[in-house]
């Protein structure tokens, strides 16, 4: 596609549920990051991959943030027992360099997750 | 945690001015500094990034200003525009894997 695709752009949870929200990065883009953005703050660093792999996830703030990218391409990050706090929008961006490259980071929508 | 301390908050700023928005950062490893815009309900975007080895660097009305010794950096938006009225993130990153961002401005140009 022309640029990162997240879905669903918008998802209302109830405290408890599980959630699961899609990245498609730019195609060919070799890293994918995700970012969590509080309502006015700047974004936050959670994860990211190169290809499929999981090279970093100290921003993660619990186990109950689950990242994949199982194929190199799409992405899912998924919430368990979702809380109140988990309230932001999730931010995904790709970049075409690996790890040895500073690229310029190309960032979806963004999902907007509520938490009642 | 924040690595990057950004400042003002906010700021207005009348039609034609120069609006400036600084950051100052901890990690001396840190070798990218990029600038951001975001418009609402939009993703944030690239709008102008400097490596430390040169003190400025201007694309059209955007310059930013580094200065390595204090660990500041600097975004100039000259001849605002209302179409500029936006936040902005300032951004560091080391090798360009973990990018960490200011906690933004909200500028707004005044027509």
């Amino acid at each position: 596609g022309a640029g990162v695709s997240q879905s669903p752009r918008y998802k209302v949870a109830k405290r408890g549920q599980d959630v699961a929200l899609r990245c498609d990065p730019i195609s060919g883009h070799v890293s994918l990051f995700w970012y969590q953005q509080a309502l006015g703050q700047g974004p936050e660093f959670l994860t990211y991959f190169q290809n499929e792999a999981q090279l970093d996830k100290s921003g993660l703030p619990s186990d109950r943030f689950f990242a994949e990218r199982p194929e190199g391409s799409v992405s899912t990050l998924k919430i368990q027992r979702t809380q109140q706090e988990d309230s932001a929008v999730y931010l995904c961006a790709s970049s075409s360099r690996g790890a040895m490259g500073t690229g310029e980071l190309f960032f979806g929508e963004g999902s907007r997750l509520t938490v009642l | 945690q924040q690595q990057v301390k950004q400042s003002p908050q906010s700021l207005i700023v009348q039609k034609g001015g120069i609006s400036i928005i600084n950051c100052a950062y901890e990690n001396t490893a840190f070798d990218y500094f990029p600038w951001y815009q975001q418009f609402p309900g939009k993703g944030p975007a690239l709008l102008i990034a400097i490596r430390p080895d040169v003190s400025e660097k201007k694309e059209g009305r955007f310059t930013i200003s580094f200065n390595k010794s204090a660990k500041q950096f600097s975004l100039h938006i000259m001849d605002s525009q209302p179409g500029d009225s936006a936040t902005y993130f300032c951004a560091a990153s080391k090798g360009g894997n973990d990018m960490r961002f200011g906690a933004g401005t909200r500028l707004t140009v005044k027509p």
